[in-house]
């Protein structure tokens, strides 16, 4: 089945440095990449999510990044602010019926935005 | 809130006992997928039900796991005689239609076994 590796584990920034978490997958089927961002006591929220078919995809200071020779993707937040501290997720997942829900996730980044 | 409702938040368990969590999907929303997230590590696939139905359970343990989602009510993942390693954070999620791969998930389940 897939594996999803997600690094770091933990990462420390600066308000108003760029944060970068880093994912690789290995089911080369996989098509789909969404990344969560969760905050402590609450589920998981969907920040951003790409397809295999575009290479990035940018929303605002969130940016996805995704290369499928390599099977790697990644999210780079820029300007961070103390509030994007959380634990984010990347996922993947190949189309199953029609559908992309069963999502493999990494075990996650706890990112901490100094003021 | 029209978002996607978990109860309860908490929920403590001994050992042998059963665990009932319930989940109430977005509005609208007729598609209910269960995963479970153990400490430090990321989220994993349990179930994908419809109403009355289960498309893929191919992410629960074999004994004393089961979905269901009724024609009216919400989901329910129960859990019979429990024991520690069950211990986990219980998360449902709910999408408006089998191809919307873009998952809303509620706040969880914290379910601990004594």
């Amino acid at each position: 089945g897939e594996n999803v590796e997600q690094h770091p584990s933990t990462l420390s920034v600066q308000e108003g440095d760029s944060a970068v978490i880093k994912c690789t997958y290995s089911d080369s089927a996989s098509n789909y990449f969404p990344w969560y961002k969760q905050e402590l006591g609450k589920g998981p929220q969907l920040i951003i999510d790409i397809r295999s078919n575009v290479g990035e995809k940018k929303d605002q200071r969130i940016a996805v990044t995704l290369n499928k020779t390599a099977k790697h993707f990644s999210l780079h937040i820029t300007e961070t602010q103390p509030e994007d501290s959380a634990v984010y997720f990347c996922a993947a997942s190949k189309n199953s019926g029609g559908s992309n829900y069963k999502l493999t996730f990494g075990k996650g980044t706890l990112l901490t935005v100094n003021p | 809130n029209a978002g996607v409702m978990q109860n309860p938040r908490h929920l403590v368990r001994r050992r042998g006992q059963e665990a009932r969590l319930r989940c109430s999907p977005m509005k609208g929303h007729s598609h209910v997928y269960w995963y479970r997230q153990l400490p430090e590590e990321g989220l994993k696939f349990m179930v994908y039900l419809q109403k009355e139905n289960i498309i893929d359970e191919s992410g629960m343990p074999k004994e004393r796991f089961s979905a269901e989602f009724p024609k009216e009510g919400p989901s329910i993942l129960r859990i019979q005689q429990v024991v520690r390693g069950d211990s986990a954070a219980y998360f449902c999620a709910s999408s408006a239609r089998q191809t919307n791969e873009k998952l809303f998930f509620g706040s969880g389940t914290q379910l601990s076994v004594l």
